[in-house]
């Protein structure tokens, strides 16, 4: 079975643009989370679809959104970079037990 | 608020020394603790759930076990190929609760 897959794995942009990440989750995986990653706070939880509907949201500002498609796969969008989103961006698929599967990342760089 | 905390944030160890890592966690109705392995630059990689107190998984080098408050991640003569960044994460309600993880550098 292929795993997630992630792209782009590297993006760097300028503050204030908008950025859209993609994910594809493994076949038959119906839930997809995506996280946000640095150095000073670690993995925090951006949100969570499930057949298409946000099932679970953290605590990030509306800057973040998020959808999923009918295939399962789904996108996340920033708008209006700030440096500070800045960070390894991951995408993790699992079926309804929340074992969850985790892609390679995209890398933002915000400039 | 549920909380997850690793320690020690980072650990030496020279090969083959085995020793344990530690993920304590205040949650309402923990409903699974998740223990994954991250090589830089990478994703995680999941590699045990544990559901109930007393539970132990074994793979490898490492066991994970569970008792009411925390998890601990034993590692058994570790290799230099073990070194990684170690996450546990609590599931309760909807959502993971990442822990900030365990740096291990295992030198030969």
């Amino acid at each position: 079975k292929a795993g997630v897959t992630q792209t782009p794995r590297y993006l760097i942009k300028t503050r204030g643009q908008q950025v859209t990440l993609s994910c594809s989750p493994i076949s038959g995986h119906r839930s997809v989370s995506w996280y946000q990653q640095t150095p000073g706070q670690g993995l925090q939880f951006l949100f969570e679809y499930f057949s298409e509907t946000q099932r679970n949201k953290g605590n990030f500002p509306g800057r973040f959104s998020g959808r999923q498609f009918s295939n399962s796969r789904s996108e996340m969008n920033v708008s209006t970079l700030e440096l500070g989103d800045s960070a390894l961006y991951l995408c993790a698929s699992s079926q309804d037990t929340y074992e969850q599967y985790f892609g390679p990342g995209t890398r933002l760089t915000v400039t | 608020e549920d909380q997850v905390t690793q320690s020690p944030e980072a650990l030496r160890l020279q090969e083959g020394e085995s020793s344990s890592l530690n993920c304590s966690y205040t949650v309402s109705g923990l409903r699974g603790l998740f223990w994954y392995r991250q090589d830089p630059g990478k994703g995680p990689e999941f590699l045990f759930t544990l559901y109930s107190a007393g539970e132990e998984k074994e793979k490898e080098r490492l066991k994970a076990t569970l008792t009411k408050k925390e998890s601990f991640l034993h590692i058994t003569a570790p290799k230099p190929e073990d070194s990684a960044t170690y996450l546990c994460a609590a599931h309760a309600g909807n959502m993971l609760t990442f822990g900030g993880g365990t740096r291990l550098m295992v030198k030969p």
